[in-house]
C-alpha cells in the first residue's frame, strides 16, 4: 500500500463526459493536494485542502470541482473539459498545512492519466 | 513568487558512475526547504533526500547527497554508484515556511547499462 491511492490510473473522456477523480490517503495527514503535470512544465498546484476546507485555489477554471468529504478522501470533478487539460493529476498529502509547520514531507500518489478527446 | 529552474531536461550515467543534476531557485525567504522527489516510470513522486536551509550541513541518504549553496540559491543533487533503477524523472521542489511547494521542470536520468 503506497499511502496515498489515486483511480483510475487512467481515464479517457470525451468533452461533453462528466468524471470524477478520487484520491485517498491512509497516513493520518490533514492536508491534501492536487496537481497538474503536463510534460515540460513544472507540477501546477491546483487545490490544497486542510482539515477538510479549500484553503488554496490557485486560479483554476471552474470546469475543475474540488471536493474533500473527510480528511482522508478528495475528489476532482471534471466537466466540458478542453483538449489541452490533457495530463497527469496527481495527488498529495502533508501532515499538516499552514504558516511554520515543520512537518514539511508531501506524499504523492501515483497520478490518473488524463486524456480528453 | 518562488521559482525553481532544472537546466538540465536530460541527462544520462553509466552504471556505476557519478552524476549531478542541477537545480536553482529564486526567494526572498531566509527559511525553507529543499526537496529532490524521483518519478519513476510508475509516476509516483517519491522523496530521495530533503534538506532545511538553516542547515549548513548537507544532507546525505545512502548513495544521494545534496550540494546545498545557500547563497547562491543551488541545491545540486549527486547520485553515486548510479543503478539502473535510479532512472527516471528527478524534480527539484522548494517548500515555503507557508507550506507552498514550487516544482522545476524535471531532469528526466537515463543509466547505461
Amino acid at each position: 500500500e503506497t499511502g496515498v491511492t489515486q483511480t483510475p490510473r487512467h481515464l479517457v473522456m470525451g468533452m461533453t463526459n462528466k468524471k470524477s477523480l478520487k484520491c485517498e490517503q491512509h497516513l493520518g495527514h490533514n492536508a491534501m493536494y492536487w496537481y497538474k503535470q503536463s510534460a515540460k512544465k513544472p507540477l501546477e498546484l491546483m487545490f490544497v485542502y486542510s482539515l477538510e476546507e479549500r484553503v488554496e485555489n490557485n486560479s483554476v477554471p471552474s470546469r475543475f470541482s474540488p471536493e474533500c468529504p473527510n480528511s482522508s478522501h478528495l475528489f476532482l470533478h471534471l466537466h466540458t473539459l478542453q483538449p489541452e487539460d490533457s495530463a497527469l493529476y496527481l495527488c498529495a498529502s502533508s501532515q499538516d498545512w499552514g504558516q511554520g509547520i515543520r512537518d514539511t514531507e508531501a506524499f504523492f500518489g501515483q497520478g490518473t492519466r488524463l486524456t480528453v478527446v | 513568487a518562488q521559482t525553481v529552474t532544472q537546466s538540465q531536461p536530460e541527462m544520462s550515467v553509466q552504471e556505476a558512475e557519478t552524476v549531478t543534476l542541477s537545480c536553482t531557485y529564486d526567494t526572498s525567504e531566509s527559511d525553507y526547504y529543499l526537496f529532490w522527489y524521483k518519478q519513476p516510470p510508475s509516476r509516483q513522486m517519491i522523496l530521495v533526500i530533503r534538506q532545511e536551509a538553516y542547515k549548513q550541513q548537507n544532507a546525505t541518504e545512502n548513495r544521494f547527497s545534496v550540494n546545498f549553496q545557500k547563497a547562491a540559491k543551488s541545491f545540486s543533487l549527486k547520485i553515486s554508484d548510479s543503478q539502473l533503477g535510479d532512472a527516471a524523472m528527478y524534480f527539484c521542489a522548494y517548500r515555503s515556511m507557508g507550506n507552498q511547494f514550487y516544482f522545476g521542470t524535471g531532469t528526466s536520468l537515463t543509466v547505461i547499462p
